[in-house]
């Protein structure tokens, strides 16, 4: 069991806008705001979307977002696009540790 | 270009002995972090433990601590991940990943291609 808690799936249509869950405790999401969110399409390696639960690296597209509210930090994906079809994971540091969530599919319908 | 190379696929057998590399390149690897992940297939993302190869200060998380060792050899710019005695449950997909920003290592980006370990009899 991951240490923070993803939907197993999501569904959209191109164009739509989705959010993904993260949810975890006092000790990690509630209390840190280093949450980020990584997207791993199958067989390579992830990649950093967003970072500081709202900050996007350079080269990120605007279309990604990431917010929080108490143990729960979400992670919004507006306009849709068939290149978006991938696995999604947030983490957070806990102590002195970072941890993940148990990853969260997106199928672009 | 920051690069995370890594070294190739492995088949071992349980009991074996088993060390990954991580070369860096286009950065100044003594100033950032460098941390290990392993993915199991079909599951998540798990944080093994970070080094600093500045200094060698390493740090395990709790599930793994005792369990591998990490370690770094600044002067070839790479990092490694070893086993003294594997098992079947430590088949997985290990990556290595360096942090965006020189000044932490909450965050990673980018990764290296990963190394898949398979260990069986």
């Amino acid at each position: 069991q991951s240490a923070l808690t993803q939907p197993a799936s999501v569904s959209g249509s191109p164009g739509q806008s989705i959010t993904i869950s993260c949810t975890g405790t006092s000790s990690d999401v509630g209390v840190y705001n280093y949450v980020s969110w990584y997207q791993q399409h199958p067989g390579k390696a992830p990649k950093l979307m967003i970072y500081d639960v709202t900050n996007r690296p350079s080269g990120v597209s605007n279309r990604f977002s990431g917010s929080k509210s108490g143990n729960t930090a979400s992670l919004t994906i507006s306009g849709l696009q068939a290149e978006d079809e991938a696995d999604y994971y947030c983490s957070s540091k806990r102590s002195s540790t970072v941890v993940f969530g148990g990853g969260t599919k997106l199928t672009v319908l | 270009e920051v690069q995370l190379v890594q070294s190739g696929a492995e088949v071992k057998k349980p009991g074996e002995s088993l060390k990954i590399s991580c070369k860096g390149s286009g950065y100044t690897f003594t100033k950032y972090w460098i941390g290990w992940v392993r993915q199991i297939p079909g599951k998540g993302l798990e944080l093994m433990g970070i080094i600093y190869p500045g200094d060698s200060d390493t740090r395990y998380s709790p599930s793994f601590q005792g369990q591998v060792t990490i370690s770094a050899d600044k002067s070839i710019n790479t990092a490694y991940l070893q086993w003294n005695s594997l098992k079947a449950s430590d088949s997985a997909m290990y990556y290595c990943a360096r942090p965006p920003f020189d000044n932490g290592w909450y965050w990673f980006d980018p990764w290296g291609q990963g190394t898949l370990v398979t260990v069986s009899s």
